[in-house]
């Protein structure tokens, strides 16, 4: 079946510090892979994107890439801020998507940053 | 743009009771929304997909009795929880559909918490 592995946190870092949350995933055929993130008392928001092996996707500083050799799109950041403290969720959905939308997602367990200044 | 709102963000009830949580899109068309519940420390699980007009889809071990899903409109989607019991206490979070981009924006959860 499908599967979303994401480090557990919580995870506790400094400003400025270099951050990654690692993600491996399980699936068959060619998903598409997400990072979303949770501020406090809201929703998730899709924070990046990647629908095929070797795509990068960045957004606000943060990257992932694709790696089916792997089965990983690990998140990383290279300077934190205390505005980056939220849970961050991996996510896949089992057939890519053309459009960068996203149907029937299969989340991790989501990760918990807090920065401190 | 783009926001989807739940209400009620938290509620308690006793057990046996029904509680109904609605999802907005407040600003788009939203085709589909979906349906997660979230247990502590876990993954996001899909319960079902709502389709606006027509019955919704159940995962596998959802209780379509129990969980009954309308989506009456392009900007409504109401998730009733029939007889709740202690199990069922949970943190559910729906998503919707931007039916131009097929995007899927999310809102900001509710908690239930059944005595």
């Amino acid at each position: 079946g499908n599967s979303v592995t994401q480090m557990e946190g919580p995870v506790t870092l400094s400003e400025e510090a270099f951050l990654t949350i690692n993600c491996t995933y399980t699936a068959t055929g060619y998903p598409s892979l997400f990072w979303y993130v949770q501020y406090p008392g809201e929703g998730l928001q899709l924070l990046l994107k990647a629908t095929k092996a070797d795509d990068k996707g960045s957004n606000k500083g943060f990257e992932a890439t694709y790696r089916k050799e792997t089965t990983s799109f690990h998140l990383e950041k290279g300077s934190v801020q205390v505005s980056d403290s939220a849970v961050y969720f991996c996510a896949l959905n089992p057939r890519r998507t053309t459009q960068g939308g996203s149907e029937k997602l299969v989340f991790g367990k989501g990760t918990k940053l807090t920065v401190n200044p | 743009g783009a926001v989807v709102s739940q209400h009620p963000s938290w509620v308690i009830c006793k057990s046996g009771t029904s509680v109904k949580i609605e999802c907005r899109s407040l600003d788009f068309q939203a085709t589909t929304m979906f349906w997660y519940r979230q247990f502590p420390k876990q993954s996001l699980m899909l319960m079902a997909t709502s389709n606006e007009g027509s019955k919704a889809t159940y995962e596998q071990g959802v209780e379509k009795d129990k969980f009954l899903i309308n989506h009456a409109s392009l900007t409504l989607s109401t998730l009733t929880v029939t007889s709740a019991h202690p199990e069922d206490s949970s943190f559910y979070i729906c998503s919707a559909r931007r039916d131009v981009y097929n995007e899927q924006f999310f809102g900001p959860g509710t908690r239930l918490t059944v005595l």
